[in-house]
């Protein structure tokens, strides 16, 4: 099993520009989140899914759109890149939802908005 | 704001010494997770407690669950330098859904 895996492990935008995250898990899991990591912080949740077809906001979701068409995917899209955007974004899924199961992360995402 | 909170930020202990971090957090809970992660690295799973649940060991790890003080402690047993990490608490709430989140942080630093 390859976990949970996201792409581009690295990406500069421009102020203004569009961009997809992306993020598969072949875990079957039916809960995914995703997360964005400043400098010397915690994790902050952006928006996360208890499954295909259903998504919700976390704390930080102004500026992020996400859809899940599949269990298997869960991209993030960036509509129009600001700087306040630059960090590091991970992605996760558990088993279920997230109540008794550990999350698993992905290598993350270095994104920087010039 | 963020649910949990670690304390202290930072840490820096001799090899062989314990380690203690402590998280709080404000609303009731569904669990209690701790995290950790190496510099540049994703997250890596230590431990989950549930609300009903007061104590958990795992290997040099114990963690402790106080839910009427809101409170939980994580505690590392002889340190090794390979335990430097930053060392992330989480708490789940049913809010509308499931939702987990994540405290600052405490940075660990063994000296070997």
């Amino acid at each position: 099993n390859a976990g949970v895996t996201q792409t581009p492990k690295f990406q500069v935008l421009k102020t203004g520009q569009s961009m997809t995250l992306q993020c598969a898990q072949d875990m079957n899991h039916e809960y995914m989140s995703w997360y964005r990591q400043d400098p010397g912080m915690g994790l902050r949740l952006i928006h996360y899914s208890v499954g295909a077809g259903i998504t919700d906001q976390g704390e930080v979701p102004n500026g992020y759109n996400v859809s899940r068409s599949t269990t298997e995917d869960f991209p993030l899209r960036l509509l129009s890149a600001a700087p306040s955007q630059t960090s590091v974004y991970f992605c996760a899924s558990s088993e279920r939802d997230s109540s008794y199961n550990e999350q698993f992360f992905g290598p993350g995402t270095r994104l920087t908005v010039l | 704001s963020q649910q949990g909170e670690e304390d202290p930020q930072a840490l820096s202990i001799q090899e062989g010494e314990n380690a203690t971090m402590n998280c709080s957090y404000k609303t009731s809970i569904n669990n209690l997770q701790w995290y950790r992660q190496n510099s540049g690295r994703g997250l890596v799973h230590l431990i989950l407690i549930r609300s009903n649940e007061r104590e958990k060991h795992s290997g040099r790890l114990r963690v402790t669950l106080d839910t009427s003080k809101k409170s939980s402690s994580l505690l590392i047993t002889a340190s090794r330098a390979a335990d430097t990490a930053s060392y992330f608490c989480a708490t789940t709430s049913y809010t509308g859904g499931f939702k987990t989140i994540f405290g600052a942080g405490t940075r660990l630093f063994v000296k070997a």
